[in-house]
């Protein structure tokens, strides 16, 4: 089993669309948690951090579920900018090791 | 934010030759970088942990005497991919860990291609 592991996608959706990707973990001891965006041949950048109480910036909106072990995004009134490869990401305990998962590919279609 | 470079971005290299591909913070000394692969239409792996003054930290699979890791100073961590062959055609990355954050901050990658 891999130790992020997310929605396949990829998700097509319409502009104004809400999306929604998951997330799950398998180390309980991960300590951090983050969604990161990758557009294509780019370097990810940090999008959020998610914190247990939950978290929003504008369109965005985190949630973290420790007891599941879930992590998930919300993406509202999606925009064609917003099409991209959401990377969930898992840092553990120590040595500050960062774990990414696979990506979910997103299309925003006008 | 913290900026950090690699030099260079895009490098294309007979089978049998060596890349040295450099990972540079900017405006901010980092004790420690890391080093990462993406496959395409796969995630970042992590290769290698670099800590400065020190032995980088490998992940297992990764060979230690193929991808060469040197963090000779607190600005500068280079990678060099020995006896390059086709298979390790990747995008690769580095990435800087901001002292006293909980953050680290990635270079814009360097896509290798082996002929």
């Amino acid at each position: 089993r891999k130790e992020v592991e997310q929605d396949p996608g990829p998700f097509n959706v319409p502009e104004g669309a809400t999306v929604a990707f998951n997330c799950t973990y398998s180390n309980s001891a991960s300590q951090s948690f983050f969604w990161y965006r990758q557009d294509c041949r780019k370097e990810p950048k940090l999008l959020m951090s998610v914190y247990s109480s939950g978290n929003e910036d504008g369109r965005f909106t985190a949630q973290l579920n420790r007891a599941s072990q879930y992590i998930s995004l919300l993406i509202r009134d999606s925009k064609l900018s917003d099409s991209a490869t959401y990377l969930c990401v898992v840092r553990n305990t120590g040595g500050f090791k960062t774990i990414f998962g696979a990506g979910t590919r997103l299309f925003v279609k006008a | 934010g913290a900026v950090v470079s690699q030099h260079p971005s895009r490098v294309i290299c007979k089978s049998g030759t060596s890349v040295k591909i450099e990972c540079r913070s900017l405006d901010f000394q980092a004790t420690t970088m890391f080093w990462y692969r993406q496959f395409p239409k796969q995630s970042l792996m992590l290769m290698a942990t670099s800590n400065e003054g020190s032995k980088a930290t490998y992940e297992q699979g990764v060979e230690k005497d193929k991808f060469l890791i040197n963090h000779a100073s607190l600005t500068l961590s280079t990678l060099t991919v020995t006896s390059a062959h086709p298979e390790d055609s990747s995008f690769y990355i580095c990435s800087a860990r901001v002292p006293g954050l909980d953050e680290q901050f990635f270079g814009p990658g360097t896509r290798l291609t082996v002929l």
